[in-house]
């Protein structure tokens, strides 16, 4: 059974700080691996999602990298800002087939705040 | 604009008293599926779908109907809904299981 754990659960940085947040999985053979931003009591959004040939996605000051033979993934923030503050989320997705077919496995986040 | 909406956004209901809350998608999306959210257990599949009249049981499935009569609703049923269905509800949607997979906006249900 998957297994995705992110580190750390809670990272308080002050503005303009670049940082990491880690995303690793017991399961090496995902096809997908997403990251998403959940503002509290909000829906998730979708921040980047890594196809199963890719090895990185960014978008702007975001940078999303996998690297599925060691089982992780990594989320890098460059320039942090407070309207970054909001839990981070990882999730993989299983390769084709079987019973776990298109569900989600998901870290239980990262809770960023940037303070000013 | 694409995107997935659910109804009600909240609800606060009793304990017995069924009800549904529905989730369509305007992408022609053949895949769906429902998850809850709850503090310390994260988010885990209730049921999916993979097309119209084809679903199955996700991890956490009891006490939960889902229905796919057409391709673009698939309305999550709680017959006898009790405290511990208490949650936060997300449907998703996506044109295949392993392409990305769009959130709805959320339901917050609680049980009394």
């Amino acid at each position: 059974k998957q297994e995705v754990t992110q580190i750390p659960a809670a990272l308080s940085v002050p503005e303009g700080e670049n940082l990491v947040l880690n995303c690793s999985f017991t399961d090496s053979a995902i096809y997908n691996l997403q990251w998403f931003r959940q503002d509290p009591g909000k829906g998730l959004t979708s921040l980047l999602l890594i196809q199963s040939s890719q090895r990185e996605q960014t978008s702007g000051r975001l940078n999303a990298s996998l690297d599925k033979s060691s089982g992780r993934s990594t989320l890098y923030i460059a320039a942090s800002q407070p309207g970054d503050s909001a839990t981070y989320l990882c999730a993989s997705y299983p390769n084709a087939g079987g019973t776990s077919y298109g569900k989600l496995t998901f870290g239980q986040g990262t809770i960023l705040t940037v303070h000013p | 604009e694409a995107q997935v909406t659910q109804n009600p956004r909240y609800l606060i209901t009793v304990t017995g008293k069924k009800l549904t809350v529905t989730c369509s998608q305007n992408m022609n999306h053949e895949y769906m599926s429902w998850y809850r959210q709850d503090p310390g257990l994260g988010l885990r599949q209730i049921y999916y779908s993979m097309n119209v009249e084809v679903t199955d049981k996700g991890d956490v499935p009891e006490g939960y109907k889902v229905s796919r009569k057409e391709k673009r609703n698939f309305p999550l049923i709680l017959e006898s809904p009790s405290p511990n269905q208490t949650s936060l509800y997300f449907c998703v949607s996506s044109g295949r299981a392993y392409n990305e997979q769009f959130f709805g906006p959320g339901t917050r249900l609680t049980v009394l």
